[in-house]
């Protein structure tokens, strides 16, 4: 049972245009949320996170916004560059696991492709 | 370059050898994970260290899997009698630990190929 879901596995965005990626969890035990980037044969490398307590968070060209309610959260690259493209994932942690990992849980990935 | 660091990158071995990966974590981070991707799918995680202390594994990390952080500085992954199953990228992080909601910071990934 995926806890963290990215239905979209790909987005073409033109450059210029605002991309949004999207993310929905079902356990209602998390409480912080991350995007990581991913290029090919890399690892991920974080973007953005965002607190249960918030339900926005910016840096720069990235916007996190977090739906509580709905357990869903968007990732919004404005304007998007042609090095936005590469595949990005959205993670889910839980202060309190109930025993479990510690570890992050994480969606499927988009693979966003920005054309010029 | 401070951040996480894997060795080897790519790695291909023949079902039924052991293989062993370190990971060197960013100097000041005393928390220290391992996950595993596979083709199509996000990291899964594997196990993680405070310190030198081994505190969680997933279920996913079978016995043939051992991890190690002897001195709680770089950690090793080693897997016995490789199954043509284990091929995927095998990707370390690593964290501040203590506080609530830390940040994940990830190596490049161990790519392994069992044949």
């Amino acid at each position: 049972d995926q806890q963290v879901k990215q239905n979209s596995p790909s987005l073409s965005v033109q450059e210029g245009r605002i991309s949004i990626l999207n993310c929905d969890y079902t356990n209602s035990m998390f409480d912080y949320f991350l995007w990581y980037k991913k290029y090919p044969a890399e690892g991920p490398t974080f973007l953005i996170s965002i607190s249960s307590i918030k339900d926005k968070n910016e840096d720069g060209r990235f916007t996190v916004f977090l739906n509580k309610s709905a357990k869903h959260l968007s990732l919004h690259i404005v304007p998007s560059q042609p090095g936005d493209s590469a595949v990005y994932f959205c993670a889910a942690s839980a202060e309190y696991s109930g025993g479990g990992a510690d570890g992050l849980t994480f969606g499927k990935g988009t693979h966003l492709i920005i054309q010029p | 370059d401070t951040g996480v660091s894997q060795d080897p990158r790519h790695k291909i071995t023949k079902r039924g050898q052991n293989v062993t990966f370190r990971c060197d974590p960013i100097s000041e981070h005393n928390r220290l994970y391992w996950y595993r991707q596979t083709l199509g799918q996000g990291p899964e995680f594997l196990t993680y260290f405070q310190n030198e202390a081994q505190l969680e594994k997933s279920r996913l990390l079978s016995d043939r899997f051992s991890a190690e952080r002897p001195k709680g500085s770089f950690s090793t992954l080693e897997i016995q009698r490789t199954e043509q199953g284990d091929s995927a990228m095998y990707l370390c992080a690593s964290s501040q630990g203590g506080r609530i909601q830390e940040t994940q910071y990830f190596g490049p990934g161990t790519r392994l190929l069992v044949l």
